[in-house]
C-alpha cells in the first residue's frame, strides 16, 4: 500500500476552516484516499473517501490533487469536538478475492480546535 | 443496530494470564479486523478474517490468537500475557467491495502488570 505522510500537529480556531494536508506521491491509479479521525481514546471514525474527484458529505470536503499525490481533508467550520487526531491511509479498491482491504494507520495529525 | 461491540472494555491481567477479547458485530459484515494501539502511536492490525472460518496475521500477530465461527463475533485470545501486551485493543468490521467504511468498537484498555 502507498505510504502517506502527514503533520503532526495542527491547529485551528473554532469556527474557521480546518485544513488538513496528506501527502500520497506513491498512490497507484486503483487507490483510494479514506480519511479517519480518533476522539480521544475512542475507536476511528470513518469521514470521508475519494479516489480522483472531488468529494463532500455532511461531515467533509476531501480535495484531490490532479496527479493524485497529494489531498486536503477540509472541515468547513470546525468546532471543539472536532480535536481529534485525523488519519489520512491509501487503500486499493477491494476486490472479490482480494486481500487489499486492510486499513493502514500511520500517526495522523492532531488538530487542536481552539476557542 | 448497536454496530461493533467489544467487552471487557478494562482489564488488567498479570503476566502470564490468559483472556479473551470478545468482539460482535450485527451489521452482517465479512470482514473484520483487530488492531491494538500504543500510547501516542496509530493502530496496528493483528489479525483479520474475510468470512467465517477465514483467518489471517496482520502485522503483529505474534502472542495473540483468533478464531472465526460465525459472521458475527471475531474473539482475539492471549494466551500468555506479557507487558508488551499492554495496550487499547479496537476490533472493526467492514463489507467486502471497493469503497466500504470500516466501523470500529470503542476498544478494550488492557494493562498487563
Amino acid at each position: 500500500d502507498a505510504k502517506t505522510t502527514q503533520p503532526p500537529s495542527m491547529d485551528c480556531a473554532e469556527g474557521r476552516a480546518a485544513n488538513l494536508p496528506c501527502n500520497h506521491s506513491t498512490i497507484s491509479g486503483n487507490e483510494y484516499v479514506y480519511w479517519y479521525r480518533q476522539i480521544h481514546s475512542q475507536g476511528p471514525q470513518y469521514i470521508i473517501h475519494g479516489l480522483k474527484n472531488n468529494e463532500t458529505n455532511e461531515m467533509a470536503s476531501l480535495i484531490i490533487t490532479e496527479d493524485r499525490k497529494s489531498s486536503t481533508l477540509i472541515l468547513p467550520h470546525a468546532t471543539l469536538r472536532d480535536t481529534a487526531v485525523y488519519y489520512c491511509i491509501v487503500r486499493p479498491e477491494l476486490r472479490s478475492g482480494g486481500s487489499n482491504y486492510k486499513l493502514t494507520f500511520g500517526k495522523g495529525t492532531l488538530l487542536t480546535v481552539n476557542p | 443496530n448497536a454496530g461493533v461491540t467489544q467487552t471487557p472494555k478494562f482489564r488488567i491481567l498479570k503476566i502470564g494470564q490468559s483472556m479473551t477479547l470478545q468482539c460482535t458485530q450485527d451489521m452482517n459484515h465479512n470482514y473484520m479486523y483487530w488492531y491494538r494501539q500504543d500510547p501516542g502511536m496509530g493502530l496496528k492490525l493483528i489479525y483479520y478474517s474475510v468470512g467465517a472460518g477465514i483467518t489471517d496475521k496482520g502485522e503483529v500477530p505474534n502472542g495473540y490468537n483468533v478464531s472465526r465461527s460465525t459472521t458475527e463475533d471475531f474473539p482475539l485470545r492471549l494466551e500468555l500475557a506479557a507487558p508488551s501486551q499492554t495496550s487499547v485493543y479496537f476490533c472493526a468490521s467492514s463489507f467486502p467491495g471497493g469503497q466500504t467504511e470500516a466501523f470500529f468498537g470503542q476498544g478494550t484498555r488492557l494493562t498487563v502488570v
